[in-house]
């Protein structure tokens, strides 16, 4: 069965601090891992959408990293604000993108993380 | 500019009654999505149309039924509400046959069965 484990589930830090979310899947075959941010009340916005041969990619603030070896991700957020306080998820997909649409995905549940003054 | 929009925002209601949520998008997508986010906010997939055709069908009650009456909307019809129903739905849409479609979700409608 597929899976997508996120860690911490919550997490608070101080302002301008940085911090770094996981991910691990056991998805198969895999295809794309993707990392989106949720604020309170909204709809999920992507940040990043990573194949198996990208290892590291910027958004800004945020760099995500991928081990397609050991199915790992993890999403790395610099000198933090408090405009990033919001909940992370991370999707993996094992479509293999042939219009294939939303089949496929497993979403994590999220990490909560909160930026305090 | 909203890309994908849905209506209402909210809907309170009481149980048994029959409701529906709307959503369009003007990205231009082949494909929309439903998904309900329960209250440990865990995103599950419940419909997926690609050119007003069902793709995607998960285990969901047929109380709920998704119509599409052209590729920019997709309505959500749910009968007999159920206090179960409550949690808060999105809309979203991707252009597929890529390897990388990116979803695009709508603000989500927060339902709330008393």
């Amino acid at each position: 069965k597929n899976q997508v484990e996120q860690s911490p589930q919550s997490l608070i830090i101080l302002e301008g601090k940085n911090c770094t979310l996981q991910c691990n899947y056991t998805v198969s075959p895999f295809s794309n891992l993707r990392w989106y941010k949720q604020d309170t009340g909204r709809g999920p916005v992507s940040l990043t959408i990573m194949t198996f041969s990208e290892n590291t990619k910027s958004n800004g603030r945020y760099t995500a990293t991928l081990d397609a070896d050991t199915k790992q991700s993890s999403l790395h957020i610099t000198a933090s604000q408090l405009s990033d306080s919001a909940s992370y998820i991370c999707v993996v997909s094992d479509s293999e993108g042939r219009g294939g649409g939303a089949d496929g995905l497993t979403f994590g549940k999220g990490t909560h993380l909160i930026i305090q003054p | 500019d909203t890309a994908v929009s849905q209506t209402p925002k909210y809907l309170v209601t009481q149980m048994g009654n029959d409701k529906s949520i709307k959503c369009e998008q003007n990205l231009g997508h082949d494909t929309m999505y439903w998904y309900k986010q329960d209250s440990k906010k865990f995103l599950k997939i419940m419909f997926s149309y690609n050119n007003k055709e069902l793709i995607i069908n998960e285990t969901v009650p047929n109380r709920f039924s998704p119509k599409s009456p052209d590729k920019a909307h997709l309505n959500l019809h749910i009968n007999s509400l159920e206090l179960g129903d409550s949690a808060v739905y999105f809309c979203a849409s991707s252009q597929p046959g890529t390897w990388t479609d990116t979803q695009y979700f709508g603000p989500g409608t927060r339902l709330t069965v008393l």
